[in-house]
């Protein structure tokens, strides 16, 4: 079974400044973990996904992540917050043979100007 | 069609009616999946298609839910006896095959259903 757990339902930040938006996993398989965003009326869409290669992931719009194992951690980062970053973002894993993606339950994240 | 489409965008109903959503995949992908998202609760998984077959069904709440697929392509999700709970978000999603780590899975613009 697998579990995602985000830390903080909203994340407040000043334009310009770091995003970290935080995850930790649970699974009984090695992972593969993804970031998705969803803008205001919109549906989601994959921001970038950790699949056993690289530890450090970048996907689009200069988000990054990083796949620590020991720490079961996949924390999303970007070092300069734009107004249009403003959105709510989930953490999801799945593993082995499990098509299923289990999602965390999501981070708001507000830009300020 | 582009992208993933579902109708109707917003559903608002009285409660013990049925309901139904639809779910229009991108063309050639042989995997969809049905997701709920209520507030503050993240997204619930409620069942998997591979081609028309149903291989995990394990998310549905209650036997007052239940889905389909035809020709490999559009999926309804039917909803009987509504009841408040099943006020939420209703998230369809499609990919090219049923193995995440392949591929990403593609959203819909979801159903907000809400049962008065």
């Amino acid at each position: 079974a697998q579990s995602v757990t985000q830390l903080g339902s909203h994340v407040s930040v000043s334009e310009g400044a770091l995003v970290l938006l935080r995850c930790n996993y649970s699974s009984s398989v090695p992972p593969y973990l993804f970031w998705y965003v969803q803008y205001p009326n919109q549906g989601l869409q994959l921001l970038l996904k950790y699949t056993s290669a690289a530890t450090l992931v970048k996907g689009i719009n200069g988000f990054e992540a990083e796949f620590k194992k020991s720490e079961t951690s996949f924390h999303l980062t970007k070092p300069s917050a734009h107004m249009s970053d403003a959105a709510e973002y989930f953490c999801a894993v799945s593993g082995g043979s499990n098509y299923k993606l289990t999602f965390g339950k999501g981070t708001l994240l507000t830009v300020n100007p | 069609g582009a992208g993933v489409s579902q109708s109707p965008s917003n559903k608002v109903t009285e409660k013990g009616k049925d309901v139904e959503l639809r779910c229009d995949p991108i063309s050639g992908h042989t995997a969809l999946y049905w997701y709920r998202q209520s507030l503050g609760q993240g997204l619930e998984f409620l069942i998997y298609f591979q081609g028309n077959s149903a291989p995990d069904k394990s998310g549905l709440p209650s036997d007052r839910f239940s889905a389909e697929r035809t020709g490999g392509s559009v999926s309804t999700l039917t909803i009987q006896r509504t009841q408040q709970e099943d006020s939420a978000v209703y998230l369809c999603a499609s990919s090219l095959g049923g193995d995440p780590s392949s591929g990403e899975l593609f959203f819909g613009e979801g159903s907000r259903l809400t049962v008065l």
